[in-house]
């Protein structure tokens, strides 16, 4: 199966830098993606990492270190607006039970 | 274009009633599922749809039917529902398969219906 890691909840400051972390465990690891979610919302694609390092997109940054398990989205600038939960998901799985699994979400408070 | 929606956005079932959630999308996709949310949880895969007249279960689809007649329309049945039904359920869509490799498999969510079971 496939596990995924991710802080419940995280705060910090208006114009600040965060980074959201994502740690996971899966079988033929093919694909790592970031959505956001704003309360009582849809979540929203941010970002998408199938090879090692760093994608940017604007204020928002997403890495993936494969060999580690590991990635991170990097948060610029921090704006009120990005008060949110930011969804980790990690594709998958031997060939036949491929699967998209999603973390439970890390929910970002963003104070002035 | 309208994107995904859903209906209804709210509705509370009695245990072993019965229900349709709809789901539409206007983007000519080929992929669509049906996730659950629950609290502490992360979305999961009730079912999914590769194209019109083609369905698959997704990591929990039971209790759940669903059926794929035209691209743009994707039912999901609750056959008799029970409170751990209870949930948020979003409809997704997406141009390429997100469970397989060659792309990004970017999804476009629906603004989901929050179901109640009493």
């Amino acid at each position: 199966g496939q596990n995924i890691d991710q802080p419940t909840e995280m705060t910090a400051t208006e114009g600040a830098i965060v980074q959201i972390n994502c740690t996971y465990q899966t079988s033929g690891f093919n694909g790592l993606f970031w959505y956001q979610q704003h309360a009582g919302e849809a979540p929203t694609f941010l970002s998408y990492n199938v090879l090692d390092g760093l994608e940017e997109k604007g204020r928002f940054s997403s890495f993936l270190s494969r060999s580690k398990g590991y990635s991170y989205l990097l948060l610029k600038e921090l704006q009120m607006k990005d008060s949110a939960s930011y969804l980790c998901a990690v594709r998958g799985g031997d060939t036949g039970r491929r699967a998209l699994t999603f973390g439970s979400g890390t929910r970002l408070q963003v104070q002035p | 274009n309208a994107g995904v929606t859903q209906t209804p956005k709210f509705q509370v079932l009695k245990t072993g009633q019965s229900m349709t959630l709809q789901c539409a999308q206007d983007m000519n996709h080929e992929y669509m599922s049906w996730y659950r949310q629950d609290p502490g949880m992360g979305l999961r895969l009730i079912h999914y749809s590769v194209g019109a007249g083609i369905t698959d279960q997704g990591e929990v689809p039971n209790g759940y039917n669903v059926s794929r007649s035209t691209t743009e329309d994707f039912p999901l049945r609750l056959l008799s529902a029970a409170p751990s039904q209870t949930s948020v359920y979003f409809c997704a869509s997406s141009y390429s398969n997100p469970l397989l490799a060659g792309g990004p498999g970017e999804q476009y969510f629906g603004p989901g219906t929050r179901l109640t079971v009493t």
